[in-house]
């Protein structure tokens, strides 16, 4: 079946690096685009970026540029998105989503998600 | 960067009672509006794309309508699985925004 799975829960200090994997099957990785969203505690649903895995286009929020980086690997049908300079502020559950739609960004949604990955950071 | 407004924030009602969400967009998004629901950690769930089109295996008393800035979700006779909370998104241009959520409660 059609599913991402994502890493494992972390817990990282001030400054530190994070890299989050989403690992796809059940389908043509290259075809779909990937949406990372994130949710804080008790709040709402925060985009981060997009990537196409098929050419690497890219697109990142702005309140995260410089800090965010997507990438894809399209041997192992993973996408990885590493977030830098952590402050405490960024502790959320972190989820991957696919594009609804074949080679289409964006426009009809995103049907499969990743079971979320928590990122808590904490000295 | 496109703003979406939902409203309300939260609603509580009972089953069987007829609910509608609003969404508003900060400029047109011609229809590029989905619909998701969210359960206690669990991730979101997608429930209209395009505004209108009801995502495969998504119960036929939701739908959606609208198209330029102004969107709604109809729920016809809610379930207790419906008790959720509900995010709209605009899916026109980057970057995605999402609005902040209404939370349906149990009356």
């Amino acid at each position: 079946q059609v599913q991402l799975v994502q890493s494992g829960a972390e817990v990282k200090k001030p400054g530190a690096s994070v890299k989050v994997s989403c690992k796809a099957s059940g389908y043509t990785f290259i075809n779909h685009g990937i949406t990372w969203v994130r949710q804080a505690p008790g709040q709402g649903l925060e985009y981060m970026g997009w990537i196409s895995p098929h050419n690497g286009n890219t697109d990142y929020a702005q309140k995260l540029q410089g800090r965010v980086t997507m990438t894809t690997d399209t041997s192992t049908s993973t996408a990885y998105m590493e977030l830098r300079s952590l402050r405490s502020d960024d502790t959320a559950v972190f989820y991957c989503a696919r594009d609804r739609q074949e080679l289409v960004p964006i426009y009809y949604g995103t049907d499969v998600w990743g079971q979320g990955t928590t990122v808590t950071v904490s000295s | 960067d496109i703003q979406m407004t939902q409203s309300p924030s939260s609603v509580s009602a009972s089953v069987g009672d007829r609910v509608t969400i609003t969404c508003r967009a900060s400029q047109g998004i011609n229809s590029w509006l989905a619909w998701y629901q969210q359960k206690p950690g669990k991730a979101p769930k997608l429930l209209i794309y395009a505004a209108s089109s009801l995502q495969s295996g998504v119960p036929s008393r939701f739908s959606g309508s609208g198209s330029g800035t102004d969107f709604t979700l109809t729920i016809s006779s809610l379930q207790p699985e419906d008790f959720a909370t509900y995010y709209c998104q605009q899916a026109n241009s980057f970057p995605i925004t999402f609005g902040q959520g209404t939370r349906l409660e149990i009356k």
